[in-house]
């Protein structure tokens, strides 16, 4: 999962706040994608970019959740009015096109809400 | 509905010993499966994938096997050491020819016993 780059690492918001979380793809990808990782349990698809484009965002909350992903700078998930169970690890992937290559991951970004 | 499970929550081996994670899933569609790594406060690392077009496929240390008919997918780890302890997540992509939502089961702790 080397270069797919998430930050922050860790951020700690209180309720009612927003949290804005940015990933930064590997070296020529184009495709990225958001996954929600809930305490003892697995990944969760929410939503899938590319460049300007929201292609796939079933997995999305349909309120205070958004993702871009800008022509330049890195794609941002931001959660407004957090509240505690919004608490998990939010990871990005990254691919260079959609036909079955293997996506990376980051590191994560760990939210907490107090 | 379509899912992904692990038969047992958590795997404990003797260093040395071969491991062997178990996975079944339960959408037909299916035809890309991975195994990814998680070790803690990290990120989804990738072991290994497998198209539906075969029924193994050798790594490093590791073999997946994948048994269409009964939809059952299996990592085996040998000589397994400590730096494998982890907890193990297999994946599936669900929609043929994609990888833009995967499905992950919940996870299968492993633990290494010196």
């Amino acid at each position: 999962n080397a270069g797919v780059m998430q930050n922050p690492r860790h951020l700690v918001r209180r309720r009612g706040q927003e949290a804005r979380l940015r990933c930064s793809p590997m070296k020529g990808h184009s495709h990225v994608y958001w996954y929600r990782q809930l305490p003892e349990e697995g990944l969760k698809f929410m939503v899938y970019l590319q460049k300007e484009n929201i292609i796939d965002e079933s997995g999305m909350p349909k309120e205070r959740f958004s993702a871009e992903f800008p022509k330049e700078g890195p794609s941002i998930l931001r959660i407004q009015q957090v509240v505690r169970g919004d608490s998990a690890a939010y990871f990005c992937a990254s691919s260079p096109d959609h036909s079955g290559n293997t996506i990376y991951f980051g590191e994560g970004s760990w939210l907490t809400v107090v | 509905g379509e899912s992904v499970g692990l038969h047992l929550p958590t795997l404990s081996v003797q260093e040395g010993d071969n491991s062997i994670i178990n996975c079944a899933y339960s959408n037909s569609a299916s035809d890309y499966f991975i195994w990814y790594k998680q070790e803690s406060g990290k990120g989804p690392q990738f072991i290994i994938d497998i198209r539906s077009n075969m029924d193994k496929r050798q790594g490093q240390r590791v073999t997946v096997l994948l048994n269409k008919t009964v939809k059952h997918l299996s990592l085996q780890i040998a000589a397994t050491q400590p730096g494998d302890s982890a907890v193990y997540f297999c994946a599936e992509n669900g929609v043929s020819g994609a990888n833009s939502k995967l499905t992950f089961g919940k996870g299968i702790t492993l633990s290494v016993r010196p």
